[in-house]
């Protein structure tokens, strides 16, 4: 089965700064690749996707890159703000054949003011 | 409309009990799912629905795990004989159910307690 591996697990900069938290995957059958944002005590929430057929996908201040060969995608926050401060989960799914999709371990956000 | 709603928000039994969990999704969302998530970990997938059957149960750890989605809609989950280890935040989640890819919405979390 898809096995989803996030690095780093905590992540530390200086508001104004970028972050970059990377995701693998094992199942080539993955097709999307959501990022979903989880403040203390709230429900992750969606904050960009991808899927398989696009590389590169901006949303403002967040970016996604897609490496399908490699199986590895990452999450980009430019101008980072204490209010991005949270954990942020990749995820990977099938897009035909079944909706399970697996989570990474998360990585905790802080961005110090 | 309203999200995904999740009663109770907070559930406390003993070790051997049974507990039941509700899930409420987006109307008109044929797609529901439920993760578990453990303290500083992502959410585990346990089960997906598409209409009212489980399309997908391969993640529910044992026999001691069930959900029903008898109508398609409301959906329940329920533990037999709870252990400690079951403690966790459950989630909840909706999608229209087009396709894998479709964006899942979740709810606010039912946080059950073993002791």
């Amino acid at each position: 089965g898809e096995n989803v591996e996030q690095h780093p697990s905590t992540l530390s900069v200086q508001e104004g700064d970028s972050a970059v938290i990377k995701c693998t995957y094992s199942d080539s059958a993955s097709n999307y690749f959501p990022w979903y944002k989880q403040e203390l005590g709230k429900r992750p929430q969606l904050i960009i996707d991808i899927r398989s057929n696009v590389g590169e996908k901006k949303d403002q201040r967040i970016a996604v890159t897609l490496n399908k060969t490699a199986k590895h995608f990452s999450l980009h926050i430019t101008e980072t703000q204490p209010e991005d401060s949270a954990v942020y989960f990749c995820a990977a799914t099938p897009d035909t054949g079944g909706f399970k999709t697996i989570f990474g371990a998360g990585t905790r956000l802080f961005v110090k003011a | 409309g309203a999200g995904v709603s999740q009663t109770p928000s907070n559930k406390v039994t003993e070790k051997g009990k049974y507990v039941e969990l509700r899930c409420d999704p987006i109307s008109g969302h044929t797609a529901l799912y439920w993760y578990r998530q453990s303290l500083g970990q992502g959410p585990e997938f346990l089960i997906y629905f598409q209409g009212t059957g489980a399309a997908d149960d391969s993640g529910l750890p044992n026999d001691r795990f069930f959900a029903v989605r008898p109508e398609g809609s409301v959906s329940t989950l329920k533990i037999q004989r709870t252990e400690r280890g079951d403690s966790a935040v459950y989630l909840c989640a909706s999608s229209l159910g087009l396709a894998g890819g479709d964006t899942q919405y979740f709810g606010p979390g039912t946080r059950l307690t073993v002791l």
